[in-house]
C-alpha cells in the first residue's frame, strides 16, 4: 500500500520569507513518481512538478525548489521569498510505476498563509 | 490548448435527486480518473478508466454512485439518489499514459441540501 505524509497542516509566514513544506511517502513499489499540486483558494489543483524515483537531483523553477531524498523518503518543497500570491494547499502525491499503479495517492495537504 | 473540462461547476441539489457530474478529457489522454476531495477525507480516488475501460472502482463508495466513460472524450460520474453526505468538490483528471502528469479539471462543487 502507497502513503503520502505532510505533517504540517498549516503553516504562516510573512512576505518574503522562505518556507519549506514536507513530504515522506510509503511505497513498497521500486521505481514511482512523485507530484506537488497548488490549490488555490479558487480550488483548481495546479500541477507544480513531477520526480521519477530514479532520479533525485534536485531542481529549481524560479522561487521554487525541490529535495528528494530516496534515502529518507522525503520528497520536500521549498518556496524562497514567499509572496501573497503563495497562499494556497500543497499537496504530494505519489504514483507507481507500472500501468497497475496509476492512480495518485494524496498527503493530506499543507495550508501556507503568507502575510503581506 | 484546452485542459479537462468539468461541468457543472456548482450545484446545488435536494437529497434524494440524481446529480450527473460530467467530464471531458484532454485530446489524447487515455486515462481518465475521478477523485472525490472533502475536509474529513481530503483527496480519494473513486474510480479511474484506462482507454475507456473501467480499471479500478475500489474507490467508489456505494451502489448510488456510477461512472461511465462512452467514449476518449466525455465521462459521468453519476450519483442516485444523492445525500448530503455527498457534498463535495469532485475533480475529473486526465494522463496521456502510465507515469505521465496527471492534470485535473477546475473540478465540480456538489452541495446536497
Amino acid at each position: 500500500a502507497q502513503k503520502v505524509t505532510q505533517a504540517q497542516t498549516e503553516i504562516s509566514v510573512v512576505e518574503k520569507e522562505d518556507v519549506t513544506l514536507d513530504c515522506v511517502y510509503e511505497t513498497r513499489d521500486t521505481t514511482y513518481y512523485l507530484f506537488w499540486y497548488k490549490q488555490p483558494p479558487s480550488g483548481e489543483l495546479v500541477f507544480l512538478i513531477r520526480r521519477n524515483s530514479f532520479d533525485e537531483q534536485n531542481e529549481i523553477s524560479g522561487r521554487y525548489s525541490w529535495n528528494f531524498q530516496k534515502s529518507t523518503s522525503s520528497f520536500n518543497f521549498t518556496i524562497t521569498a514567499s509572496q501573497v500570491v503563495d497562499s494556497a494547499v500543497y499537496f504530494c502525491a505519489l504514483s507507481g510505476w507500472e500501468a497497475a499503479g496509476n492512480k495518485l495517492t494524496f498527503g493530506g495537504g499543507t495550508r501556507v498563509l503568507v502575510k503581506p | 490548448d484546452a485542459g479537462v473540462i468539468q461541468s457543472p461547476r456548482h450545484e446545488v441539489t435536494e437529497m434524494g435527486q440524481e446529480v450527473t457530474l460530467r467530464c471531458k478529457p484532454i485530446s489524447g489522454h487515455d486515462y481518465l480518473f475521478w477523485y472525490r476531495q472533502t475536509m474529513m477525507r481530503g483527496l480519494e480516488l473513486l474510480i479511474y478508466f484506462n482507454n475507456n475501460v473501467p480499471i479500478d472502482d475500489s474507490g467508489m463508495p456505494e451502489d448510488r454512485f456510477s461512472a461511465k466513460m462512452p467514449n476518449a472524450s466525455f465521462s459521468t460520474l453519476k450519483i442516485q439518489p444523492s445525500e448530503p453526505r455527498d457534498s463535495a468538490v469532485y475533480f475529473c483528471a486526465s494522463r496521456g499514459g502510465p507515469g505521465n502528469t496527471i492534470y485535473f479539471g477546475e473540478g465540480s462543487w456538489l452541495t446536497v441540501v
